[in-house]
């Protein structure tokens, strides 16, 4: 069964502490790897997208990599405002995405 | 990125009635858009793909006589929730595809007494 996996559920940083969450996935025919991060009560909003193993991309205190099982994306010195739920989605062929259930990220000054 | 708007943001509603989910691409033209459902502390769990001009086409266990989309434009996609229950309380979000990425609405949360 297609499959992914987010890991930890929830993560505390204090501010500047950098540290990175995971997404594992289990599908055939990966056409792209995307993260996306959402706010409480608003639709996600795009981050990323990755295509294949050892793709990098940054935005900001921001970094995704990918890997043939696994993505990460790297928080650099976060800030509160960084705080939110990240959400990794792979898409198969066609255009569907798969979510995971995503880490909450709570940084605190 | 690519903007796209829902409309309401929120609605509550009584139990059996029927309610109407509007999502708008603002910036670009979108023959795809996809219907979403999230409950408190879940993912985001695809319902359906919405297409110009055709009929949309469910994921398995989503009755598509109980949630009906319209794709009537390239700009519009509507969800109808008909005969609305409490189970089906939750918070909708909707998505297009200028090119190869998902952009998604604000969503509208719909709550069902």
């Amino acid at each position: 069964e297609d499959q992914v996996t987010q890991s930890p559920e929830a993560l505390r940083l204090q501010e500047g502490e950098s540290s990175s969450l995971n997404c594992s996935y289990t599908v055939s025919g990966l056409r792209g790897l995307f993260w996306y991060r959402q706010d409480p009560g608003k639709g996600p909003e795009f981050l990323f997208t990755l295509y294949s193993a050892g793709e990098e991309k940054e935005k900001e205190r921001l970094k995704a990599t990918l890997t043939k099982k696994e993505s990460f994306l790297h928080i650099t010195a976060p800030k509160p405002e960084d705080s939110a739920t990240y959400l990794c989605a792979v898409q198969q062929a066609g255009t569907a995405l798969i979510f995971g259930k995503g880490t909450t990220l709570s940084v605190s000054s | 990125g690519a903007v796209v708007s829902q409309h309401p943001s929120w609605v509550i509603c009584k139990s059996g009635t029927s309610v109407k989910i509007e999502c708008r691409s603002l910036d670009f033209q979108a023959t795809t858009m996809f219907w979403y459902r999230q409950f408190p502390k879940q993912s985001l769990m695809l319902m359906a793909t919405s297409n110009e001009g055709s009929k949309a086409t469910y994921e398995q266990g989503v009755e598509k006589d109980k949630f009906l989309i319209n794709h009537a434009s390239l700009t519009l996609s509507t969800l109808t929730v008909t005969s609305a229950h409490p189970e089906d309380s939750s918070f909708y979000i909707c998505s297009a595809l200028p090119q190869e990425t998902q952009y998604f609405g604000p969503g509208t949360r719909l709550l069902v007494l």
